[in-house]
């Protein structure tokens, strides 16, 4: 069975750092492009940023780039976030999710089951 | 970047009953080469992360009642859920990934009536 366990998530205040971590089981885990998805308190799904499989090439949504880091180290089969100089809009749920393939753009599946990362003073 | 927007925001309906989210694309989200559309559809409940229903715009998930059917191509996109159980109160979210940064439906929150 895939699994999905997400770390990490704490409070932070705002211009902080955080590493968020995902543990992955049940798949080669470096044969699959991964992502990390975000939901802000009672708002919709965003996606944040994306890495491939064996190559590791990473891809970053508009409003993280330069500020937040994905990476992968797949002889432990962990997804990393580094997310830096943190903004009161980064407060959310973040999510880690399988895509189907070595690269990026499929569907999401699984989801693990989310760390919330809370950004205040 | 390619904006999908989702109708209603939410609706009710009664046990039974059929139930239709809609879900358009800024643009295509079919792919010249293979003519599949890059569209999944999620279902969300409180407190939980999302989970796959539907992807390739119609193509049901392993585990998926076949209540739920997905339908549309192009741009316009339709999720029905044939007869609304109580276990499929959630909020609906579609999302493309014909292209970078794929992107997701505002949600539609389900219901009973």
């Amino acid at each position: 069975e895939v699994q999905l366990l997400e770390s990490g998530g704490d409070l932070v205040q705002p211009g902080g750092s955080l590493r968020l971590s995902c543990a992955a089981s049940g798949f080669t885990f470096s044969s699959y492009a991964m992502s990390w998805v975000r939901q802000a308190p009672g708002k919709g799904l965003e996606w944040v940023a994306g890495i491939s499989g064996s190559r590791g090439t990473t891809y970053y949504a508009d409003s993280v780039k330069g500020r937040f880091t994905i990476s992968r180290d797949n002889s432990k089969n962990t997804l990393y976030l580094q997310m830096n100089n943190l903004r009161a809009e980064d407060t959310a749920v973040y999510y880690c999710a399988k895509d189907q393939g070595e690269w990026l753009l499929s569907w999401f599946h699984p989801w693990g089951q989310g760390t919330l990362v809370t950004v205040s003073s | 970047d390619i904006v999908m927007t989702q109708s209603p925001d939410s609706l009710a309906v009664s046990l039974g009953e059929r139930a239709t989210i809609n879900c358009k694309s800024s643009q295509s989200v079919s792919h010249s080469s293979n003519n599949r559309n890059y569209l999944g559809w999620y279902q969300q409940k409180p407190g939980q992360p999302p989970k796959l229903l539907i992807y390739w715009a119609s193509t049901r998930a392993s585990g998926v009642p076949d209540r739920f059917s997905g339908s549309g191509s192009g741009t316009d996109f339709t999720l029905t859920i044939s007869s609304l159980q109580a276990e499929d109160v959630a909020v609906y979210y579609c999302h493309q990934y014909l292209s970078t940064p794929p992107t997701f439906g505002g949600g539609t929150k389900v219901e009973i009536k």
